[in-house]
């Protein structure tokens, strides 16, 4: 089975920092995109960024609204991404969701597209002094 | 950066009802639009990708249209399970983004 189990959330003072996790398993891993999308309370989807896989560099692209201020890494090894947030601000406060982006065909366009096709269930993340 | 506006913002129907929801992008997006239901205190899920295709599981009822910049979310026959929020999403240009979301009230 597919999973996903992101952790690490907590309570953390403005301007400090906290690196949340996403721990993978039954796929390949290596050969997937990985993104992180949060969610404040009662409010919509934020899509924050995503990493690409070795055969894409590494690549990472943001958000506007965290670009500077948070950071997406992946240890293939250990099945896991992470989200490191520094400089963070009451606003960044919400449920962290990692997902994964899977390659599925659509025989209408004969190609694939890449959504995000499996969710973890979240993490919490507050920023409050 | 590209917007997603999705109309209704909430909707409530009864149970065989017909339920059509609307997401509009400020610029073309092609067919890299996906759509997904969340309910509460949940992860959304996966129900269409390029526009119109079902992901894998996702009953019938359930059906995708347009491209471009007009696409349609349809749901031929409203069921009880069928609560919760929707959202578009493209995938077409970075930063990728949401639609504002759809509240789907059960009459």
């Amino acid at each position: 089975e597919v999973q996903l189990v992101e952790s690490g959330g907590g309570l953390v003072q403005p301007g400090g920092s906290l690196k949340i996790s996403c721990v993978t398993s039954g796929f390949i891993f290596s050969g997937s995109a990985l993104h992180w999308v949060r969610q404040a309370s009662g409010r919509g989807l934020e899509w924050i960024g995503r990493i690409r896989t070795k055969n894409n560099n590494y690549a990472t692209t943001y958000g506007e609204s965290v670009k500077g201020r948070f950071t997406i890494s992946r240890d293939d090894s250990k099945n896991t991404a992470f989200l490191q947030m520094d400089s963070l601000q009451t606003e960044d406060s919400a449920v962290y969701f990692c997902a994964r982006a899977s390659p599925l065909y659509s025989s209408r366009d004969s190609f694939n597209y890449f959504p995000l096709d499996v969710w973890g269930r979240g993490t919490t993340v507050t920023v409050s002094s | 950066d590209i917007q997603l506006t999705q109309s209704p913002s909430f909707l409530s129907a009864s149970v065989r009802d017909r339920v059509t929801i609307t997401c509009r992008a400020s610029q073309g997006v092609a067919g890299y639009l996906a759509w997904y239901q969340q309910k509460p205190g949940k992860a959304p899920k996966l129900l269409i990708y390029g526009a119109s295709t079902l992901q894998s599981g996702v009953p019938s009822r359930f059906s995708g249209s347009g491209s471009g910049t007009d696409f349609t979310l349809t749901i031929t026959s409203l069921q009880p399970e069928d609560f919760g929020t929707y959202y578009c999403q493209q995938l077409d240009t970075y930063p990728l983004s949401f639609g504002g979301g759809t509240k789907v009230e059960i009459k």
